[in-house]
């Protein structure tokens, strides 16, 4: 059974970067048939597609958040990673990282979310 | 892009069947996906590929989809299946995935 766990800040400054590693444990990230996904949602809304990773280190963004987003894979590690700079408040969520079939894009497994706040 | 339509809320007695409807343009030739998520939890896949269920989800919740609307159906509910419900989709004229805006069940 695979697992994920999300790490890192749980409160960054405006303007700064937000960075967050997600650890893959019970089950291989370079076998190519998933995505590494993140996903976020803000306080009290729905669920947002930030974007993710193949294997091989191709991706797919989120429009809305391209050019302030940048997805990695260290497969040695078994992680994936998340980098989102110059936020703003708006960018206060919690972060979830998932695993995506590449056959059709669904989310089968999660991590448990980790809250991440912008603010000075 | 791709729009995802649900209702806000949809609320049920114990025992009856819920229904959490996902409208999109043709969305019948889209797979869509549902997940749920309680509070203070991730979510949790319980369709995808418009009907079929992930290991360990019981056979009262079970997917259809058809035209321009995707149905979520939750049989017999329980006081258990109170939750927020999401469906699902990959956007292939865009590349991106879409989410709808979530529905609320209440079971009173």
């Amino acid at each position: 059974q695979v697992q994920l766990q999300e790490s890192g800040p749980g409160l960054v400054k405006p303007s700064q970067t937000l960075s967050l590693t997600c650890t893959v444990s019970g089950g291989s990230i370079s076998r190519g048939v998933y995505y590494w996904t993140w996903i976020r949602q803000h306080p009290g809304k729905g669920l947002e597609w930030i974007g993710f990773i193949y294997s091989s280190g191709s991706t797919y963004y989120n429009p809305s958040l391209k050019g302030r987003l940048t997805i990695s894979v260290d497969t040695s590690k078994k992680q994936f990673s998340l980098n989102l700079n110059s936020v703003t408040a708006a960018d206060t969520a919690v972060y979830y990282c998932a695993r995506a079939s590449s056959y059709n894009y669904y989310f089968d497994s999660w991590g448990q979310g980790t809250l991440v706040t912008v603010s000075s | 892009s791709y729009v995802l339509t649900q209702p806000p809320s949809v609320s049920v007695a114990p025992g009856q069947t819920a229904r959490v409807t996902c409208g999109g343009n043709k969305i019948g030739s889209e797979a869509v996906h549902w997940y749920q998520q309680k509070p203070g939890q991730a979510p949790v896949l319980v369709v995808y590929d418009d009907r079929d269920r992930p290991s360990g989800i019981p056979e009262r919740f079970s997917g259809s989809n058809s035209g321009n609307t995707a149905t979520l159906t939750i049989s017999r509910v329980e006081g258990g299946d109170e939750a927020d419900y999401y469906c699902q989709v990959w956007d292939d004229r865009s590349d991106v995935v879409v989410f709808g805006g979530g529905t609320k069940l209440t079971v009173l």
